[in-house]
């Protein structure tokens, strides 16, 4: 069955500091990727997604991810995270056929930043 | 943007009880809709998936006699615990196919099975 992994579960880092949420599928055929980020009290909001194209992906609030297909991996990344970036990831995956185009998430990673 | 409501984001109810959950797009047509459940520091995971019109598609594991979904327009879907119990008591989440994000959530409902 299709999987997604998320190592980090608890990542604590200081202000300014580079941050990289790691993110591993299991499906071996054509996958969407997405991150999404969930801040205390409110709702699932899309940070960026990958559908096809160039693998490094742009999307809001300074974050980025990376498709490497071989290692079927796309990790989350941002230069220098904020107090506000407290809040928790989840890495994401629809099968765009076959899959229903039903979203598997990750176990989520909880970030918090401190000041 | 897309926004779907979801109503309501808190429910205490008792055992035994039903409680209904609903889901709108409120500015598009949400042909497939999808219900989550998320329980304390865990992942969403995927309970049923709803098409506007036909019968819901559950996860195995997932009682469809105890959740029941309904998807009688392209902007509501409801779910509805039935008997509920403590062990149902968890955070349930509505997610609309549609709008340019792709998938839309709702802001999650909070049921406590007391």
């Amino acid at each position: 069955a299709q999987s997604v992994s998320q190592h980090n579960h608890h990542v604590i880092l200081s202000e300014a500091a580079s941050l990289e949420l790691g993110c591993n599928y299991s499906y071996g055929g054509t996958v969407n990727l997405f991150w999404y980020v969930q801040y205390p009290g409110q709702h699932l909001q899309l940070l960026l997604k990958y559908f096809s194209g160039d693998p490094l992906v742009k999307g809001i609030k300074g974050f980025e991810a990376e498709f490497i297909k071989s290692k079927f991996s796309f990790n989350l990344r941002k230069p220098s995270v904020q107090w506000s970036d407290t809040a928790e990831y989840f890495c994401a995956v629809t099968r765009p056929t076959g899959g229903g185009n039903k979203l598997t998430f990750g176990t989520g990673t909880q970030l918090k930043v401190e000041l | 943007g897309a926004v779907v409501s979801q109503h309501p984001s808190w429910v205490i109810c008792k055992s035994g009880t039903s409680v209904k959950i609903e889901c709108r797009s409120l500015d598009f047509q949400a042909t497939t809709m999808f219900w989550y459940r998320q329980f304390p520091k865990q992942s969403l995971m995927l309970m049923a998936t709803s098409n506007e019109g036909s019968k819901a598609t559950y996860e195995q594991g997932v009682e469809k006699d105890k959740f029941l979904i309904n998807h009688a327009s392209l902007t509501l879907s409801t779910l509805t615990v039935t008997s509920a119990h403590p062990e149902d008591s968890s955070f349930y989440i509505c997610s609309a196919r549609g709008g340019i994000q792709g998938y839309t959530f709702g802001s999650g409902t909070r049921l406590t099975v007391v």
